[in-house]
């Protein structure tokens, strides 16, 4: 148990449709992070998040789109997503915006797009 | 520019047997360098950190990491390899400042009965 915790684990998604990816941590953290894996390619950062502000944001397509109510919640929303899109889903959080290498992780949602 | 170099894709060694995974790394700045650990199906998680003080950083589950800035590297060993140390192994860097943090490739770990 690490304090990240991700929902939901597993996602099957038609391209047309909407869905939400939910990250909660329960650490303190000022800073919250959306990672993308994709087998057989590096750890892709998305956004970063700090004080619930964006300060990051890494040449994602506009259908990912992130949301960040509060320190403790960060969402990833998606729509009309690709089949490349398919892969896990890491969220992070660190004390703040300076402790970029000492990641929290959750476990990871893992997407497929049909 | 800062990057990170893990020089093996895989590792296998014998349960028992040393275990030595290679992370070599370019910075302009002085680095921060981590090494996690990703098991199966879950997320990654902090194994050892350097962050300029002593250059043996000692982690959890009996791993440690030498920093070694005249080879620029940062390799991570166990003396005797487990089952369940059977994962996928992520070398970090990161600026002076944190801002910036480059991930390595990884190495798979395979541990053989």
């Amino acid at each position: 148990e690490t304090g990240v915790t991700q929902t939901p684990r597993h996602l099957v998604m038609g391209m047309t449709n909407k869905k939400s990816l939910k990250c909660e941590q329960h650490l303190g953290h000022n800073a919250m992070y959306w990672y993308k894996q994709s087998a057989k390619k590096p750890l892709e950062l998305m956004f970063v998040y700090s004080l619930e502000e964006r300060v990051e944001n890494n040449s994602v397509p506009s259908r990912f789109s992130p949301e960040c109510p509060n320190s403790s919640h960060l969402f990833l929303h998606l729509h009309t997503l690709q089949p490349e899109d398919s892969a896990l889903y890491l969220c992070a959080s660190s004390l703040d915006r300076l402790s970029t290498g000492e990641l929290f992780f959750g476990e990871g949602s893992r997407l497929t797009v049909l | 520019a800062q990057s990170v170099t893990q020089l093996d894709s895989h590792v296998s060694v014998s349960e028992g047997t040393p275990v030595l995974l290679r992370c070599n790394y370019s910075s302009s700045y002085s680095p921060s360098l981590f090494w996690y650990v990703q098991h199966p199906n879950k997320g990654l998680q902090l194994l050892l950190k350097y962050t300029s003080a002593a250059t043996l950083v000692k982690g959890i589950n009996g791993f440690e990491a030498e920093f070694k800035k005249s080879e620029t590297s940062f390799h991570l060993t166990k003396p005797s390899a487990h089952m369940s140390d059977a994962a996928e192994y992520f070398c970090v860097v990161t600026d002076t400042g944190g801002f910036k943090t480059i991930f390595g490739a990884g190495t798979r770990l395979f541990v053989k009965a």
